[in-house]
């Protein structure tokens, strides 16, 4: 089984500061990175799908960045606010044979804005 | 917009039970995935279909099993429910691609074997 890691675990936060957060993944094999947001009774809900390296995406305040050569992602919120309260994951996409593809999920970031 | 729907919220049953959770989604995905989260354990994928018919085992299988009988639709079976399957369960599907494409998940589905 693939060890995904995600630092840190939680992480509280005022409003307006900037933040970011890590994903760790196998270099090898590489074929996609994942994030995901999920927001406490709602459904996951997908954030960026980064392939190359050097990749980098923006999604209003989130940005993120990806190197593959040495198995990282960051995560970045700028100018945090309450509604950016949720669990960020992260999943390495691996081959799974016949054309498909499966995640291997970190454990995930909680991140909590303070008002 | 894709839409993922898990047939209840919350369920309650009893061990021994035969337990069906069902999922439907309209996207024409062919890819679905069954997961389950769990505290300080993250999601961990139980099985997934790429066709309808076809299964592949994921990382937690044991227990467990799944049915595709139409592209919309896979359901996942607990056998003989036991109280360590009490979790939340989250159905997911995607297109097919390079591992590129996203995940669409449902809202999940909280079942507490008693």
């Amino acid at each position: 089984i693939l060890n995904v890691e995600q630092s840190p675990q939680s992480l509280h936060v005022q409003e307006g500061d900037s933040t970011n957060f890590t994903c760790s993944f196998p270099s090898s094999n590489f074929y996609a990175l994942h994030w995901y947001r999920w927001e406490t009774a709602k459904s996951p809900e997908a954030l960026f799908v980064m392939t190359l390296n050097g990749d980098e995406k923006k999604k209003g305040r989130i940005s993120a960045t990806l190197n593959t050569k040495e198995g990282y992602s960051y995560l970045y919120i700028k100018g945090s606010q309450p509604e950016d309260s949720a669990t960020y994951l992260c999943a390495f996409s691996t081959y799974s044979g016949a054309g498909s593809y499966q995640l291997t999920f970190g454990k995930g970031t909680k991140l909590s804005v303070i008002p | 917009d894709v839409k993922v729907t898990q047939s209840s919220r919350y369920l309650v049953k009893r061990t021994g039970e035969k337990v069906f959770l069902e999922c439907v989604q309209d996207m024409d995905h062919e890819n679905m995935f069954w997961y389950r989260q769990d505290p300080g354990l993250g999601l961990r994928l139980i099985y997934f279909s790429y066709d309808v018919k076809m299964k592949e085992k994921g990382d937690i299988p044991e227990g467990y099993s799944v049915s595709r009988e139409k592209k919309e639709r896979f359901s996942l079976i607990l056998e003989s429910a036991s109280t360590n399957q009490t979790s939340m369960y989250l159905c997911a599907s995607s297109q097919l691609g390079v591992g590129n494409q996203p995940q669409h998940f449902g809202d999940g589905t909280r079942l507490s074997i008693l």
